[in-house]
């Protein structure tokens, strides 16, 4: 069983619609929660950030994170297109040196139809 | 700031040959990653530098993998012998270690085709 677990898609939504992206974890040492966008040929690009549990908003994102079910959300209100993306959730450990060494999703590729 | 620049873009090469992967990281940064990308593996970390000191390199597939980062600005990553196994994109990223989060800041990626 992989430490992280996302959900490949792909994932076709109209435009305007609330998107849910999910990833469900095995290591409880995890303490810091990302979400990464990564448009087609390029690097992935922080999206989110949040450490530990709650609820994070920006913008037309909101991230969650419930520590106790191991498991992260990624919100997005009022898809558009150029939310197409692949959507990567990555998740690392506590101290300076677990904090870098993140442990990604496989990667959810989500398409925004006008 | 130019971002992380990383070279070649695109390398093509037959089983056997060795393959050297370039990386320039973002001036400042005191972290600088290696990732592989696939579609069955998705993205994996191969091995990560702190300060030019490798830290953890237990991602590193096998002994034909290995990196090297001789100053703050410059590291590669060698493949002696490639093996068609070994196509994939990989990604070069850099980090703060002073930071008020963990953000990697990924380059484009070189995408190593092995016939």
């Amino acid at each position: 069983q992989k430490e992280v677990e996302q959900d490949p898609g792909p994932l076709s939504v109209p435009e305007g619609a609330i998107v849910s992206l999910n990833c469900t974890y095995s290591n409880s040492a995890f303490q810091y929660f990302m979400w990464y966008r990564q448009y087609s040929r390029k690097g992935p690009e922080l999206l989110m950030y949040t450490y530990s549990s709650g609820n994070k908003e920006d913008g037309r994102f909101t991230a969650q994170v419930d520590k106790s079910s191991k498991y992260i959300s990624l919100f997005i209100r009022d898809s558009q297109p150029s939310d197409s993306a692949t959507y990567l959730c990555a998740m690392s450990g506590g101290g300076l040196q677990g904090a870098q060494k993140l442990v990604f999703g496989q990667g959810t590729r989500l398409t925004i139809n006008p | 700031d130019a971002g992380v620049i990383q070279s070649p873009r695109h390398e093509v090469t037959e089983m056997g040959q060795e393959v050297t992967l370039r990386c320039k990281p973002i001036s400042g940064h005191d972290y600088l990653f290696w990732y592989r990308q696939t579609m069955m593996r998705g993205l994996e970390l191969l091995i990560y530098f702190n300060n030019n000191v490798p830290i953890d390199d237990s991602g590193m597939p096998e002994d034909r993998f290995s990196a090297k980062m001789p100053n703050a600005s410059f590291s590669t990553l060698k493949i002696q012998p490639s093996e068609p196994r070994d196509s994939a994109v990989y990604f070069c990223a850099s980090s703060r270690e002073l930071a008020t989060t963990y953000e990697q800041y990924f380059g484009p990626g070189t995408r190593l085709t092995v016939t």
